[in-house]
């Protein structure tokens, strides 16, 4: 398999569930990104990975933790979410976090939609 | 505040041509990226300048014009399956993506 895999593709939970998101990328890649992507709006960066440090972490609510094992994988566990955190989650990989041109383009995974009830 | 502006929606007719704008506000610039993304699928690189001109890939020319803020896609001979989201980013002097919300372009017959 190729490119960045994310599982699962769709997930609907209640509040109170913990369930997590998890993403794989066969690049060789050093650095990786959990982006939400909302409706009409731009993609909001939520954390970065960089050779599995965590070099970010934009303010995010902490009902969501990232956990990177390793370079190739990447998690969002989620707990007690609410409504307003329905949307799309999409990881990202790049070669680097720093520098211009190439190491900074992304290969995205095809996301995992999230529907809170 | 930094920001990035493209048009919402556009819609265009099949073999023509479409134009899609973007404007920005930064803090310093280090490139200008532009993704495709189709519905339910993931976002896939098109075209990175960082240079002001012109670069061309195929039907696909992305334009970059740095005093004035703005860059362009260019998109010939209009297939259907260029119906699809076009996200405009711009990496910041700290290389920080900053990304507009992106251009839905609908093809028409």
């Amino acid at each position: 398999e190729t490119g960045v895999t994310q599982t699962p593709r769709h997930l609907v939970m209640g509040m109170t569930n913990k369930k997590s998101l998890k993403c794989e990328q066969h690049l060789g890649h050093n650095a990786m990104y959990w982006y939400k992507q909302s409706a009409k709006k731009p993609l909001e960066l939520m954390f970065v990975y960089n050779f599995k440090e965590q070099t970010e972490n934009n303010s995010v609510p902490s009902r969501f933790s990232p956990e990177c094992p390793n370079s190739s994988h990447l998690f969002l566990h989620l707990h007690t979410l609410q409504p307003e955190d329905s949307a799309l989650y999409l990881c990202a990989s790049s070669q680097d976090h720093e520098g211009a041109s190439g190491a900074n383009v992304l290969t995205f995974g095809a996301g995992s939609r999230l529907t809170v009830l | 505040g930094q920001n990035i502006d493209q048009p919402t929606e556009m819609t265009a007719t099949e073999g023509a041509i479409v134009q899609i704008n973007c404007t920005y506000q930064t803090s310093g610039f280090n490139g200008l990226f532009w993704y495709q993304q189709h519905a339910g699928e993931a976002p896939t690189f098109l075209s990175y300048n960082v240079l002001d001109g012109l670069e061309e890939k195929g039907r696909f020319s992305s334009f970059l014009s740095r005093s004035k803020g703005y860059s362009y896609l260019l998109l010939k001979e209009l297939q259907m399956k260029d119906s699809a989201s076009y996200l405009c980013a711009v990496l910041d002097s700290n290389y920080q993506l900053i990304w507009g919300a992106g251009t839905k372009l609908i093809i028409k017959p």
